[in-house]
């Protein structure tokens, strides 16, 4: 599975979009991008997934660019309970397990 | 959502006992699950991946009579840690997924074990 690139750590202000971005340079064709956050000492929530095309549901928007090596997701309101540690993975191909890498600690500011 | 029902949340015991945790999907048929664990300050470890009615498969390093793991049906799978001891303590998280290949891992909440 390919591996993935973010950020340590962002900051947000509360009520602005937290824009979180992932590098995925070796993604395959058959591989999806996954969002998850991590809230703590709680289990990973899923947020998003796509494939090529971008995806709003009712978390987040996920924007992934047309050649595929790099995403961004999309928090368009952010809250204090988004602070959380937010992991791209990429999933698919033979194993298509999900290995987490370090992620983004966001960490939103009243 | 889907939902992942993880028991026990938190469970404190002695060195030398076993310890079964369950992890239980409420509203979907997993045919896959997973079990993690993360130690503070670290990003999740996936431990093994189990298929309903088969054997588990272990990542390097995972001992598989240690951690013994069961999937006896689409909606429960337990992972029993035998004998442990204090450096077994850890953050254990289970998560299961559907039939379609591409649908997303939804997870529990974790149970939190510590090894006196």
């Amino acid at each position: 599975d390919a591996k993935t690139t973010q950020p340590p750590s962002m900051d947000c202000a509360e009520g602005r979009a937290a824009n979180l971005p992932c590098n995925h340079s070796t993604i395959s064709g058959n591989e999806y991008v996954y969002w998850y956050r991590q809230i703590h000492s709680q289990g990973p929530q899923y947020i998003i997934h796509g494939l090529k095309n971008n995806e709003t549901n009712e978390m987040a928007s996920l924007i992934i660019t047309e050649d595929r090596k790099s995403s961004t997701l999309i928090l368009p309101h952010a809250t204090l309970r988004d602070t959380a540690v937010y992991y791209c993975i990429v999933r698919g191909g033979a194993t298509n397990k999900l290995i987490f890498g370090t992620g983004t600690l966001l960490a939103v500011q009243p | 959502g889907a939902v992942v029902s993880q028991h026990p949340s938190r469970v404190i015991c002695k060195s030398g006992t076993s310890v079964k945790i369950e992890c239980r999907s409420l509203d979907f048929q997993a045919t896959t699950m997973f079990w993690y664990r993360q130690f503070p300050k670290q990003s999740l470890m996936l431990m093994a991946t189990s298929n309903e009615g088969s054997k588990a498969t272990y990542e390097q390093g995972v001992e598989k009579d240690k951690f013994l793991i069961n999937h006896a049906s689409l909606t429960l799978s337990t992972l029993t840690v035998t004998s442990a001891h204090p450096e077994d303590s850890s953050f254990y998280i289970c998560s299961a997924r559907g039939t379609a290949i591409n649908q997303p891992q939804h997870f529990g909440d974790g149970t939190r074990l510590s090894i006196l």
